[in-house]
């Protein structure tokens, strides 16, 4: 099993629409959550962070549930420029290594 | 499957010496790999791109006879930070790119876990 899972879509959702995606980890001792944004062939970047109280950024909402060890984003009111791939990411350790997710593609379509 | 790994880590060093980080995809063939750094609560920046057999290209604003890259086969590339100096402590990640029928027909990053690098 992957330490970190991800649903790679793509997920076509009209423009308009609320789409969630989730990602689901495997270390109980995962210590911090991510949300990277990836266009094509450009460098991930950082969407948000994921707080244990859930937290939320404009059209973005993320949620994290430690107990189902899973990792959610919520975009609401989806634009077409939120087509992009989105990488779940992971820290296990005090070295902060980073444990990513493969990635969902979302397409947003007109 | 598509599993990238690094080596070292960790590695903590002083000021003056080189140090070199190695990428490698564990289960499958990559002609590509890039090279990032991280700085504290930031995201990614592109270092480089690396292709199997063929120089790296370099990022605007970073020095490719500091930031040396090789990749020298379809598993592995490597990236040598030469003389290094307090200010080039980052964290320094690699991907790989997986291209084709394998990534189903598009093409996948899969990103090692990073190498903090701390000089003295």
């Amino acid at each position: 099993r992957k330490e970190v899972e991800q649903d790679p879509g793509p997920f076509n959702v009209p423009e308009g629409a609320t789409v969630a995606f989730n990602c689901t980890y495997s270390n109980s001792a995962s210590q911090s959550f991510f949300w990277y944004r990836q266009d094509c062939r450009k460098e991930p970047k950082l969407l948000m962070s994921v707080y244990s109280s859930g937290n939320e950024d404009g059209r973005f909402t993320a949620q994290l549930n430690r107990a189902s060890q899973y990792i959610s984003l919520l975009i609401r009111d989806s634009k077409l420029s939120d087509s992009a791939t989105y990488l779940c990411v992971v820290t296990v350790d005090s070295n902060y290594q980073l444990i990513w997710g493969a990635g969902t593609k979302l397409i947003i379509k007109p | 499957g598509a599993v990238v790994s690094q080596h070292p880590s960790r590695v903590i060093c002083k000021s003056g010496t080189s140090v070199k980080i190695e990428c490698r995809s564990l289960d499958f063939q990559a002609t590509t790999m890039f090279w990032y750094r991280q700085f504290p609560k930031q995201s990614l920046m592109l270092m480089a791109t690396s292709n199997e057999g063929s120089k790296a290209t370099y990022e605007q604003g970073v020095e490719k006879d500091k930031f040396l890259i090789n990749h020298a086969s379809l598993t592995l590339s490597t990236l040598t930070v030469t003389s290094a100096h307090p200010e080039d402590s980052s964290f320094y990640i690699c991907s790989a790119s997986l291209a084709g029928v394998a990534s189903g027909g598009g093409e996948t990053q899969y990103f090692g876990p990073g190498t903090r690098l701390l000089v003295l």
